[in-house]
């Protein structure tokens, strides 16, 4: 019963690399997401999906791009990596998209470009 | 828009008080639901309680429950008998209707000292 699995847990990056962070549920959630967190700023979100092959723009879109080709995957893909996307980026599902469903989160990654 | 305030950066409480935790929300919406979320050092966030807008009675699970006053658009975590495990990040949540994302507070660090 593994829930939302983030990988990797930790990763540093050199300015203007790419990389893509996976996110995976098993719980056959319509609704995927991904925010970022930055310390005296809560949570953010950068990009949500509400089923495969549909995806939207959240607070903080940009320099980041989401696909969505199958109900369980939402991999995050960074561009060009810069050092504002220092962050720790949290992978988080639901069923649906109601007001009274709960999220659940990943355990996170640790981003840091240098 | 939604919105959430936590007015207090971080709180010191003794092992065994109860403590509230303050959260104001903003919104246009009449149907909403309200999420509080642990997050400890270990950087998970776990899911502790969750209120409808059209709840007449306060939720509560355990040691946890929400004094929610819907006129003064307020929904506080109170936490009964504190204990140290209880030492974390605390964040206050709203979805609204359309539910494509969940808006979170900046967060309340709460110590709990023994």
């Amino acid at each position: 019963n593994a829930g939302v699995t983030q990988t990797p847990k930790f990763q540093v990056l050199k300015t203007g690399q790419s990389m893509t962070l996976q996110c995976a549920q098993d719980m056959n959630h319509e609704y995927m997401s991904w925010y970022r967190q930055d310390p005296g700023m809560g949570l953010r979100l950068i990009h949500y999906s509400v089923g495969a092959g549909i995806t939207d723009q959240g607070e903080v879109p940009n320099g980041y791009n989401v696909s969505r080709s199958t109900t369980e995957d939402f991999p995050l893909r960074l561009l060009s990596a810069a050092p504002s996307q220092t962050s720790v980026y949290f992978c988080a599902s639901s069923f649906g998209g109601l007001t009274n469903e709960k999220l659940f989160f990943g355990s996170g990654t640790q981003l840091s470009v240098l | 828009a939604q919105k959430i305030t936590q007015t207090q950066p971080g709180m010191f409480v003794q092992e065994k008080e109860a403590v509230t935790l303050d959260c104001t929300y903003d919104t246009s919406d009449q149907s909403y639901g309200l999420f509080w979320y642990k997050q400890p050092s270990s950087g998970e966030m776990i899911f502790l309680i969750y209120q409808g807008s059209y709840d007449e009675q306060n939720a509560t699970e355990g040691r946890y429950s929400l004094n929610f006053q819907k006129a003064r658009k307020s929904a506080n975590l109170v936490i009964s008998a504190s204990q140290l495990g209880d030492s974390a990040m605390y964040f206050c949540a709203m979805r609204g209707p359309g539910a494509q994302k969940l808006v979170f507070g900046q967060g309340t660090r709460l110590t709990i000292n023994p």
